[in-house]
């Protein structure tokens, strides 16, 4: 069975105080790999989409990374407007569906 | 804009009720989802539909029931057989070139 794991569950950072994310996942062939953000009583908003090992997408001081068997989310001096939960989600090949990992609460604290 | 529009945004329903989700979406893509969403846990597929008049169940059907009579909208009803319907509701489309989800902003449901 396809499976997303993501860690750590909960992130408390300070302001400017860098670290990363992580997502693991089990999967028989990969179609793609994305991470959402998610604020609070909203709908995931997209953010990046990864399609084989060794590809990096970046966004403001988001950086996304993938390997065969894990990708990180690398935030850079975090500011306290990123705080907010981070899903990772997994989609295989002839298949609509996507798989969700449970997510990762960012609190970035000025 | 285009998007994806969920309503009501909360909805409180007493046991016994079957309530109906609505979900529109003006941005053409022909498949759309419903995901329901728990605190500490991932999204959940419920039903998605790939086409008009065409649906498939997902990991946790039991108890929900979809349509899909136009391409622009797929409801879920929320039927008394869901034994603990509380949650946050996630609607999505597709697109199909890059297969990322839109998703829409989400009807938190409250059994009282």
């Amino acid at each position: 069975e396809d499976q997303v794991t993501q860690s750590p569950e909960a992130l408390r950072l300070q302001e400017g105080e860098s670290s990363s994310l992580n997502c693991s996942y089990t999967v028989s062939g990969l179609r793609g790999l994305f991470w959402y953000r998610q604020d609070p009583g909203k709908g995931p908003e997209f953010l990046f989409t990864l399609y084989s090992a060794g590809e990096e997408k970046e966004k403001e001081r988001l950086k996304a990374t993938l390997t065969k068997k894990e990708s990180f989310l690398h935030i850079t001096a975090p500011k306290p407007e990123d705080s907010a939960t981070y899903l990772c989600a997994v989609r295989v090949p002839d298949d609509y569906k996507l798989s969700f990992g449970a997510g990762t609460t960012v609190t970035v604290r000025a | 804009d285009g998007g994806i529009t969920q309503s009501p945004k909360y909805l409180f329903r007493k046991e016994g009720q079957n309530v109906t989700l609505s979900c529109e979406q003006n941005l053409n893509h022909d498949a759309m989802y419903w995901y329901r969403q728990d605190p500490g846990q991932g999204l959940r597929l419920i039903y998605y539909s790939q086409i008009v008049n065409d649906f498939q169940k997902g990991d946790i059907a039991e108890g929900y029931s979809v349509s899909r009579e136009k391409k622009e909208s797929f409801p879920l009803t929320v039927t008394s057989a869901q034994k603990n319907p509380t949650a946050f509701y996630l609607c999505a489309s597709i697109t199909g070139a890059t297969g990322e989800l839109f998703f829409g902003e989400g009807s938190r449901l409250t059994v009282l």
